[in-house]
């Protein structure tokens, strides 16, 4: 079994600063791990995955994640935001070799102050 | 467009009335999973299906029922619903060819049980 912590529920952050929107995972096997976006009434979108190869990963409208396998973090990352980011932010993670079934983290909501 | 679609959007239920929420994909994805979205819980998966014949329990499948209908549609019943089962829910769908392109999300259905 796999379990998803996001350190941080609520993150305010100002328009044109860079933002890291934290993810720990824990798991006896090897996993995937992605990001998916929510932005308000709407479902989640695929925002960036890791499944092999580079560490870091590079996703749509300009995040990237860095996998880190020795301290078991996947990290969201960008270097500066706009308001249209505002959003909920969801780490989740799947074992390799499973059925593709994902254990979600909390969520954590970004809002952009202007 | 292609993807997944939930309906309804909105339901207003009293304690104790059923009903069923439907879920169609047209994607020719194989799995198919139900998630309930709460505050501060993030998504918990209620019922999944690999394939079309197959379903198995998530981490919280008590009060529900589900029905792979064929490889399009999966629905869920909630048979006697209770407050508790006021949620946002989630249906998805994904390809599980082993690439794992992710999870297609549908928009969601607000459930309000009163």
């Amino acid at each position: 079994a796999q379990s998803v912590t996001q350190l941080d529920s609520q993150v305010p952050v100002f328009e044109e600063a860079p933002v890291e929107l934290r993810c720990n995972y824990s798991s006896s096997v090897s996993v995937y791990l992605f990001w998916y976006v929510q932005y308000p009434n709407q479902g989640l979108q695929l925002l960036l995955k890791y499944l092999s190869g580079s560490t870091l990963v590079k996703g749509i409208n300009g995040f990237e994640a860095e996998f880190n396998k020795s301290q078991t973090s996947f990290h969201l990352r960008k270097p500066s935001v706009h308001i249209s980011d505002t959003a909920e932010y969801f780490c989740a993670v799947t074992s390799r070799g499973g059925n593709e079934k994902l254990t979600f983290g909390t969520g954590t909501r970004l809002t952009i102050i202007p | 467009n292609a993807g997944v679609t939930q309906t309804p959007k909105f339901q207003v239920l009293k304690t104790g009335q059923s009903m069923t929420l439907q879920c169609a994909q047209d994607m020719n994805h194989n799995s198919m999973y139900w998630y309930r979205q709460d505050p501060g819980m993030g998504l918990r998966l209620i019922y999944y299906s690999a394939s079309e014949g197959t379903t198995d329990k998530g981490e919280v499948p008590n009060g529900y029922n589900v029905s792979r209908l064929n490889k399009r549609e999966f629905s869920l019943r909630l048979e006697s619903a209770a407050p508790s089962q006021t949620s946002v829910y989630f249906c998805a769908s994904s390809a599980l060819t082993g690439t794992l392109s992710g999870y297609t999300f549908g928009s969601g259905t607000r459930l309000t049980v009163v």
